[in-house]
């Protein structure tokens, strides 16, 4: 079955822009999870969408937001980039159930200048 | 706040060799899962223990969940190139998300 897909994969904004990632999760995965990962912290979990609700959310800031649409795609924003974001975010489906296995995509390398 | 904590940070050893990589917690997890990662992908999961002292096998890999479900371990034996990659170690408790630890770097020489 397909995999999960990101888009776009890498892209370049200057601070104060917002940016619109988005994911496609495995077909029938209700679950939607989005991580950022960076050299100095790793991965840390942004908040995960299942059936169009935020079911968890992390410690990140108000400027990132996401969204859930009645097919599980799954669109995250950040907005007033700052240099700091620059990052790689993941996008992870899962069914949802607990301790499920992640599938996550290739993620969106986003750069800000 | 639960915190994961993976050592040795860097590996770099030859082909044919063994490694311990390890991952421990002050927090208790319901489940413990190990992914690995390559350049330019997404982590793939390797395993998941949910059971204190559990030992799995997976060919050359074996992983154990501490009996107290804070720690756990990945023995590889006699690794291989395509081994190298970033493995991350990730616990969840109930109702929680997985957090993900810092991630153990291995690269294995020819």
């Amino acid at each position: 079955k397909a995999g999960v897909t990101q888009t776009p994969r890498y892209l370049i904004k200057t601070r104060g822009q917002q940016v619109t990632l988005s994911c496609s999760p495995i077909s029938g995965h209700r679950s939607v999870s989005w991580y950022q990962q960076t050299p100095g912290q790793g991965l840390q979990f942004l908040f995960e969408y299942f059936s169009e609700t935020q079911r968890n959310k992390g410690n990140f800031p108000g400027r990132f937001s996401g969204r859930q649409f009645s097919n599980s795609r799954s669109e995250m924003n950040v907005s007033t980039l700052e240099l700091g974001d620059s990052a790689l975010y993941l996008c992870a489906s899962s069914s949802g159930r607990e301790a499920g296995e992640l599938f996550f995509g290739e993620g969106s390398r986003l750069t800000v200048l | 706040t639960q915190l994961l904590e993976q050592s040795p940070q860097f590996l770099s050893i030859q082909e044919g060799e063994n490694l311990t990589v390890y991952c421990n917690s002050s927090s208790v997890f319901s489940s413990l899962q190990w992914y690995r990662q390559e350049p330019g992908e997404g982590p793939v999961l390797l395993v998941t223990v949910v059971t204190g002292g559990e030992v799995k096998k997976l060919k050359r890999l074996t992983f154990q969940f501490g009996d107290a479900r804070k720690d756990s371990s990945l023995h590889i034996t006699a690794a291989q190139p395509g081994d190298t990659g970033l493995y991350l170690c990730a616990g969840a408790s109930r109702g929680q998300n997985f957090v993900f630890g810092p991630g153990t770097r291995l690269s294995v020489l020819p």
